[in-house]
């Protein structure tokens, strides 16, 4: 199992939209509709922002959005604020009873 | 709200065994609709999942750590944890504990709901 594919740093203006896109191959992000977002600040643990591809857990804003294409998850983020400035991870499940991460994103609010 | 807490050594000597517990709070690790995951993060890398265990001791690993690693569970003291072999200067990470909702699936998927805050875990001699 290899890491899913993210770029490894995405910034914007307060107010932009940016989308981080998470690459696998069709045994894992195309192959099942169970693709999950996560927020980590430095030193703390992750935040689940987004499951099932495109689906909120309570709590978390509607300017955090999923979508996926294919062998390609993305994860906007609309009206970009200062503390969205972070590291952002996705995870895919493979099958088998086995998940994989996303290599990581760092978003820089300019 | 579930909470869960990690305890274990932050020190271990290479190829020795790393023991490490995750006790689960606010909740019921016996629960049916979860599992009981291990996630470690190396000093400034990425995420990488290593296991889960269900309620029952069924547990799965990421095939890459699956001969060095092994997670139980103890229902009666809510806590589960992972053992790991032959330890190298490579398994130095943060290791996190988490729990992963099945969402009415067979298997959890990775859509970890409730984290513990990590505890790092140096290899060196």
């Amino acid at each position: 199992q290899s890491a899913l594919t993210q770029p490894r740093s995405v910034s914007g203006s307060p107010g932009q939209s940016v989308t981080i896109s998470c690459t696998g191959t069709s045994s894992d992000v195309g192959g099942h509709n169970y693709v999950s977002w996560y927020q980590q600040y430095p030193g703390k643990a992750p935040k689940l922002l987004i499951f099932d591809v495109t689906e909120r857990p309570s709590g978390v804003p509607d300017r955090f959005s999923g979508s996926k294409s294919g062998n390609t998850a993305s994860l906007t983020i609309s009206g970009l604020q200062a503390d969205d400035e972070a590291d952002y991870y996705c995870s895919s499940y493979t099958g088998w009873y086995a998940y994989v991460f996303g290599t990581g994103t760092e978003v820089t609010v300019l | 709200q579930m909470q869960l807490q990690e305890s274990g050594p932050g020190l271990v000597q290479p190829s020795q065994t790393l023991s490490l517990t995750c006790t689960v709070s606010g909740g019921s690790i016996s629960r049916t609709d979860y599992y009981w995951s291990w996630i470690r993060q190396s000093p400034g890398k990425g995420l990488e999942w290593i296991g889960y265990i269900f309620y029952n001791g069924n547990a799965y690993y990421t095939p890459s750590l699956k001969s060095r690693a092994t997670i139980s569970i103890d229902t009666s003291k809510s806590q589960f944890s992972l053992w790991l072999t032959s330890l190298t200067a490579a398994d130095t990470a943060v290791y996190y504990c988490a729990s992963d909702p099945r969402r009415g699936r067979t298997a959890a998927v990775g859509s970890s709901d409730y984290w513990g805050q990590g505890t790092l875990v140096t290899v060196s001699s």
